[in-house]
């Protein structure tokens, strides 16, 4: 069985300083990770992703983060977040031997003026 | 626009109503999913299509619930007698039937059961 799970649910932070997001998950088999992000009254969109290869993925925005295995971790990064920030971020994980998505609860990211 | 789109955007009903959402994917995506969403949770996973088949249910799907794709394109998200728990965001994905790691999502409907 597969989990998700997002450590923290709201993140305060000021405007310019660095943000991290912390999601964790739990499998049987190996899995493709992914960060979402939902603005008000939008779609879910795709920030980055992570297949194989270098743990290090960089994604839209300025946003990056790191696959880590051993402690089964896909912590989501920016180093100077801005107003436009402020959203819901979701992270999923893919069992790559199926095709359902699993989601955490997901981060509400507040950046503060 | 190219991207997934919903009907409607907002769908208020009373309870023991049937509704019936829309959802087009993006052209020549072969995979097509539904997902529920109520407040402070993430998507969980509903149902999917590859083309018209209908491949993967959700255990949580109760029989209240039918999804359909008749031609591989649209599809539709159908909850009879609607319960006031039933009340939630729902969502579409689509994914390319070779790259199907990745899942674009639309905006939603909103369900609202009085």
């Amino acid at each position: 069985a597969q989990s998700v799970t997002q450590l923290d649910s709201q993140v305060p932070v000021f405007e310019e300083a660095p943000v991290e997001l912390r999601c964790n998950y739990s499998s049987s088999v190996s899995v493709y990770l992914f960060w979402y992000v939902q603005y008000p009254n939008q779609g879910l969109q795709l920030l980055l992703k992570y297949l194989s290869g270098s743990t290090l993925v960089k994604g839209i925005n300025g946003f990056e983060a790191e696959f880590n295995k051993s402690q089964t971790s896909f912590h989501l990064r920016k180093p100077s977040v801005h107003i436009s920030d402020t959203a819901e971020y979701f992270c999923a994980v893919n069992p790559n031997t199926g095709n359902q998505f699993y989601f955490g609860t997901g981060t509400s990211l507040t950046v503060i003026p | 626009d190219t991207g997934v789109s919903q009907d409607p955007r907002h769908k208020i009903t009373k309870r023991g109503q049937n509704v019936t959402f829309r959802c087009d994917p993006i052209s020549e995506h072969n995979r097509l999913y539904w997902y529920r969403q109520t407040l402070g949770q993430g998507p969980e996973f509903l149902t999917y299509f590859q083309n018209e088949a209908q491949l993967e249910k959700s255990r949580l799907l109760s029989d209240r619930f039918s999804a359909e794709r008749p031609k591989g394109s649209f599809s539709t998200l159908e909850i009879q007698r609607t319960e006031q728990g039933d009340s939630a965001m729902y969502l579409c994905a689509s994914s390319p039937g070779v790259d199907t790691d990745t899942q674009y999502f639309g905006p939603g409907t909103r369900l609202t059961v009085l």
